[in-house]
């Protein structure tokens, strides 16, 4: 069955830093990978996912993620972190099946 | 927008009670998934169903079961609720699309059993 891994538990950046959230991934095909965010006392909120094509994907509130099929890694990114990315972030992957596996959670804190 | 709806954000159950969580959602989607949450773990699959009356053992069953009669609506049912089971519960749906869809979320139901 398909499975990611997040190494970090905790990631800290200081306000206007980049920061990187990572991910890594293993399925038995081709690989659907997503990334999720979860405000305190909310759901998920889908930020944005690799499907086929450009390694490098671009989605909500300024995020990107770069996908990397040799070192099955899919990490999260954005250039300049802001407070209020401060949240925790889910990596998810399918393969074939209709089923989405999660990974353990990244709690993000970015200090002014 | 997609709407992912649970019926309770909070729920206290005593030990042994069945509890019924009930999630709706209003755009069709043909795969709806129950998830519980716990810190360092994340989302674990508990049940998930690709139409009506059909359903999918996810990675952690036990203690569960669910429900799907009508397309928008699926429950997950503890057929007798232990302390163990305290956790957060989260729903999502999906279009039948499959693997290249996103999940839409509910804003989850915590639930204590005590």
């Amino acid at each position: 069955a398909q499975s990611v891994a997040q190494p970090e538990d905790q990631v800290n950046v200081a306000e206007g830093n980049p920061l990187t959230v990572k991910c890594t991934y293993s399925v038995s095909g081709n690989p659907y990978l997503f990334w999720y965010v979860q405000y305190p006392n909310r759901g998920l909120q889908f930020l944005l996912k690799y499907i086929t094509g450009d390694n490098l994907v671009k989605g909500s509130y300024g995020f990107e993620a770069e996908f990397n099929k040799s070192q099955t890694s899919f990490h999260l990114k954005k250039p300049s972190a802001l407070v209020s990315d401060s949240a925790l972030y889910f990596c998810a992957v399918r393969d074939r099946s209709n089923d989405m596996r999660f990974g353990a959670g990244t709690r993000l804190t970015v200090k002014p | 927008d997609v709407k992912v709806t649970q019926s309770s954000r909070y729920l206290v159950k005593r030990t042994g009670e069945k509890v019924f969580l009930e999630c709706v959602q209003d755009m069709d989607h043909e795969n709806m998934f129950w998830y519980r949450q716990d810190p360092g773990l994340g989302l674990r699959l508990i049940y998930f169903s690709y139409d009506v009356k059909m359903k999918e053992k996810g990675d952690i069953p036990e203690g569960y079961s669910v429900s799907r009669e009508k397309k928008e609506r699926f429950s997950l049912i503890l057929e007798s609720a232990s302390t163990n089971q305290t956790s957060m519960y989260l729903c999502a749906s999906s279009t039948w699309g499959g693997v290249n869809t996103e999940a839409f979320f509910g804003q989850g139901t915590r639930l204590t059993v005590v």
